[in-house]
């Protein structure tokens, strides 16, 4: 089992709707980021997370540290947030180590 | 607004061939990392390094050599590139040990023939 896992795997929506991705991990974590990757490669950071809520724009990034689990919310999507959205999550105890989620592959319709 | 920054972004190589893969960040980041995605997986760590004149193993080091060549530079070389090493590489840099936001290069896309 992946130490971090993400759903769903693949994501189609249509312009407007409200997007949910979710990651659960099974590891106790300082950290936790929320990256983008866009077609073409380049991955850019959206969030790091230890604990609660941060917002920017129309991206909304929640962690429970209880239920080892986060979810990063797309509200009134576009089709520019058409991308991979990748988790991963930095153990505690000082590791050097970002453990990487698969990604989540959205796909967002006009 | 350069942050990181990888060269080449592409390549091909014969197998047994030998290229270096530079990055340098200008953002006077201490942390510096390797990484490389492969379809169906996540992105896995190659070697890093927490500071100027020191480098680690990561996840998958064997075949790769890394130089920390200062605080902006940190290279990755394939010795003897083989198949298996066809990839997409990535730098990424931060400022202490992945706690803050890390920031990535553009990615190398290497092919090994």
């Amino acid at each position: 089992k992946n130490e971090v896992e993400q759903s769903p795997q693949n994501l189609t929506a249509q312009e407007g709707e409200f997007i949910t991705i979710n990651c659960s991990y099974s590891v106790g974590i300082s950290a936790l980021h929320w990256l983008q990757q866009h077609p073409g490669g380049g991955i850019v950071s959206l969030f790091m997370l230890s604990s609660g809520k941060k917002k920017h724009g129309r991206l909304i990034a929640t962690i429970n540290i209880q239920e080892k689990h986060s979810s990063l919310h797309i509200t009134a999507s576009h089709p520019r947030d058409s991308a991979v959205y990748i988790c991963a999550v930095r153990a505690q105890g000082g590791s050097e180590k970002l453990v990487f989620g698969k990604g989540t592959k959205l796909t967002v319709n006009p | 607004n350069a942050g990181v920054t990888q060269t080449p972004k592409f390549q091909v190589l014969k197998t047994g061939q030998s290229m270096t893969l530079q990055c340098a960040q200008d953002m006077n980041h201490n942390s510096m990392y390797w990484y490389r995605q492969d379809p169906g997986m996540g992105l896995r760590l190659i070697y890093y390094s927490a500071s100027e004149g020191t480098t680690d193993k990561g996840e998958v080091p064997n075949g790769y050599n890394v130089s920390r060549l200062n605080k902006r530079e940190f290279s990755l070389r394939l010795e003897s590139a083989a198949p298996s090493q066809t990839s997409v590489y990535f730098c990424a840099s931060s400022t202490q040990l992945m706690n803050t936001e890390a920031f990535f290069g553009q990615g190398t896309r290497l092919t090994v023939v």
